[in-house]
């Protein structure tokens, strides 16, 4: 069965400063990787997504994330971190040929001035 | 173009209730997810659909909950009788062929 690991269960970094939130997923084959956002009272927001191809994926708002198989990781990262950037955010994994995902429990981040 | 709309946002009722929740997912896409989202176990999947039918409903917790999906457009989470530890955030989400799913804003369900 899939399974997916976010490490980190909140994160605090500084405005302006850098991010790279964490996941490991765990798969026998190549899996459709996603990385969604949810703002407090609001839904899941799709940040990127992982198919095939290129293992640099970009995103909206600026993220980034990179699929590496050997490490099972899709680590999602930020150059620059805005206030508004604050939320908690899911890593999922799918496959080809079943639609469901697993998500990982989620990492919280905040920033400060 | 507008994404999946879930109403009502918010529901308190009293225990016993029967509660009805409803998605329209996004026009066009043909999978339709109900998740369930808590501080405890997270985000859950209950059921999906696939062209209206049913596909998947082993993460319904037990015989009080139903889903149906009548036609493309319109599907509902039911919950009867209604019990406190069904208060969640309920979300419904929508994909075409299996892609990115996109999620509605959520019901948060309080049940007293």
């Amino acid at each position: 069965a899939q399974s997916v690991t976010q490490p980190d269960i909140h994160i605090t970094v500084s405005e302006g400063a850098s991010l790279e939130l964490r996941c490991n997923y765990s798969y026998g084959a190549t899996p459709y990787l996603f990385w969604y956002v949810q703002s407090p009272g609001q839904g899941l927001q799709l940040l990127l997504k992982y198919f095939s191809g290129d293992t640099l994926v970009q995103g909206i708002k600026g993220f980034e994330a990179e699929f590496k198989r050997s490490q099972s990781s899709f680590n999602l990262r930020k150059p620059s971190v805005h206030w508004s950037d604050a939320a908690e955010y899911f890593c999922a994994v799918g496959r080809r040929g079943n639609e469901k995902l697993t998500f990982g429990t989620g990492t919280r981040l905040t920033i400060i001035p | 173009d507008a994404g999946v709309i879930q109403s009502p946002r918010h529901e308190v009722t009293e225990m016993g209730q029967e509660v009805t929740l409803r998605c329209k997912p996004i026009s066009g896409h043909d999978y339709l997810f109900w998740y369930r989202q808590t501080m405890m176990r997270g985000l859950e999947l209950l059921i999906y659909f696939n062209n209206n039918v049913p596909i998947d409903d082993s993460g319904m917790p037990e015989d009080r909950f139903s889903a149906k999906m009548p036609n493309a457009s319109f599907s509902t989470l039911k919950i009867q009788p209604s019990e406190p530890r069904d208060s969640a955030v309920y979300f419904c989400a929508s994909s075409l062929g299996g892609g990115a799913q996109h999620f509605g804003d959520g019901t948060r369900l309080s049940i007293l």
